[in-house]
């Protein structure tokens, strides 16, 4: 398997303008996770998936932020509308089980909203 | 929210020394884990250790969960060992991360 895939790599955007992340997880990994990191806050949990179905979204910071897993091997994480302080680090991990077996991440998505 | 405190914030190590890395929490907690980010940003899972002892190679992990306090063993340090080291705790459905401990190791 080639691991965690994400999408794109780096992205630099102006602020207002919409943003869509991609992560492909392991091929059957039950759980997927998006976290976010920053120098202010450090890491944080956005939002799991179990099954194609979000469990716990309350790390999500507002109502721009969206995640969707229309299947197994895809999830989209989109910031409607970006706004500067949205600028991060974005992994995306995947795992068979949830906090008992390791996590394996993405390379991250570095953004920038200007 | 439960606070999650790690020590030292940085360390400095010649290759071949050992180490110990502290994570302290504030309430009980349903797991714990260590993850390493090398400096090129990949971030690892090392260890799910909700209590007890774990060994994986040079690395190994203790929690004593009744103290409130996870430790982390890195033997025979190697510059590969640079990085950060995170901890992170579950209390109830929430994840919280440490603000990690930044490990240097020279040759």
């Amino acid at each position: 398997d080639a691991g965690v895939i994400q999408s794109p790599r780096h992205e630099v955007t102006e602020m207002g303008q919409e943003v869509t992340l991609r992560c492909k997880p392991i091929s059957g990994h039950d759980y997927l996770f998006w976290y976010r990191q920053t120098m202010m806050r450090g890491l944080e949990l956005l939002i799991y998936f179990n099954n194609n179905v979000p469990i716990d979204d309350s790390g999500m910071p507002e109502d721009r932020f969206s995640a969707k897993m229309p299947n197994a091997s895809f999830s989209t994480l989109k910031i409607q509308p970006s706004e500067p302080r949205d600028s991060a680090v974005y992994f995306c991990a995947s795992s068979f089980r949830l906090y008992t077996d390791t996590q394996y991440f993405g390379p991250g998505t570095r953004l920038t909203v200007l | 929210g439960i606070q999650v405190e790690q020590s030292p914030p940085d360390l400095i190590l010649q290759e071949g020394a050992n180490s110990t890395l502290r994570c302290n929490f504030s309430d009980s907690v349903n797991n714990l884990q260590w993850f390493h980010q090398n400096p090129w940003g990949q971030l690892i899972n090392l260890f799910y250790i909700p209590s007890g002892t774990k060994q994986n190679g040079r690395l190994s992990a203790t929690t004593v969960a009744t103290e409130r306090y996870s430790l982390l063993y890195i033997s025979s340090s190697q510059t590969t060992d640079s990085g950060v080291y995170f901890c992170a705790v579950t209390s109830g459905s929430r994840l919280t991360f440490g603000e990690g401990t930044q490990l240097t190791v020279n040759p």
